[in-house]
């Protein structure tokens, strides 16, 4: 079935230094992929999409490129703020509408940024 | 306006007691979903509804119950809590047409003692 697997966390960082945390998946087709965001004690919220191979999400300074050719799309930021201290979510929909499409996520991955 | 909202935030009760989630969102998506998130913050899907209709159970124990009033509400009951149904219970929504996000709650944090 279908699956994401992310880099294993924690991942500490000092301020403004440079973020990337891998994800791969296993999908039949062209899945949807996404990553979230989920700071202490909140819900997830979405940070960026990409629907089809080779789109690139962004948002607040955040960039993902969906790579068909090796089943990637890691997250990656050129400078860290402490604010942005959260779990990161992979994850995956395929590529069917409809009322059994879900999504599924990755183990998560604890971003901690030190000042 | 809170778009998916969940209550309550906070749940302790003992073993063996009944409890429920509610949880309502107000996008007009027409599919709802309940995911459990453990310690280690590993998220796994239990149930999904479209237009009130179950759609996907996860080999979830019979002691949890969703029940869905129409598209906009998903309830979630637990019977005959156990200290291992301890986690944060999110609900979420969702128009499953391809490469839509899903709109997550604000989670409610079960312990069981």
């Amino acid at each position: 079935g279908d699956s994401v697997t992310q880099m294993e966390g924690p991942v500490t960082l000092s301020e403004e230094a440079f973020l990337t945390i891998n994800c791969t998946y296993t999908a039949t087709g062209y899945p949807s992929l996404f990553w979230y965001v989920q700071y202490p004690g909140e819900g997830l919220q979405l940070l960026l999409k990409a629907t089809k191979a080779d789109d690139k999400g962004s948002n607040k300074g955040f960039e993902a490129t969906y790579r068909k050719e090796t089943t990637s799309f890691h997250l990656e930021k050129g400078s860290v703020q402490v604010s942005d201290s959260a779990v990161y979510f992979c994850a995956l929909s395929d590529q069917y509408g409809g009322a059994t499409n879900k999504l599924i996520f990755g183990t998560g991955t604890l971003l901690a940024v030190q000042p | 306006d809170t778009a998916v909202s969940q209550t309550p935030k906070y749940l302790v009760t003992q073993m063996g007691n009944d409890k429920s989630i509610k949880c309502e969102q107000n996008l007009g998506h027409d599919t709802m979903y309940w995911y459990k998130q453990d310690s280690k913050k590993f998220l796994k899907i239990m149930f999904s509804y479209n237009n009130k209709e179950l759609i996907i159970n996860e080999t979830v124990p019979n002691r949890f119950s969703p029940k869905s009033p129409d598209k906009a509400h998903l309830n979630l009951h637990i019977n005959s809590l156990e200290l291992g149904d301890s986690a944060v219970y999110f609900c979420a929504s969702r128009a499953t047409t391809s490469g839509t996000e899903a709109f997550f709650g604000q989670g409610t944090r079960l312990t069981v003692v």
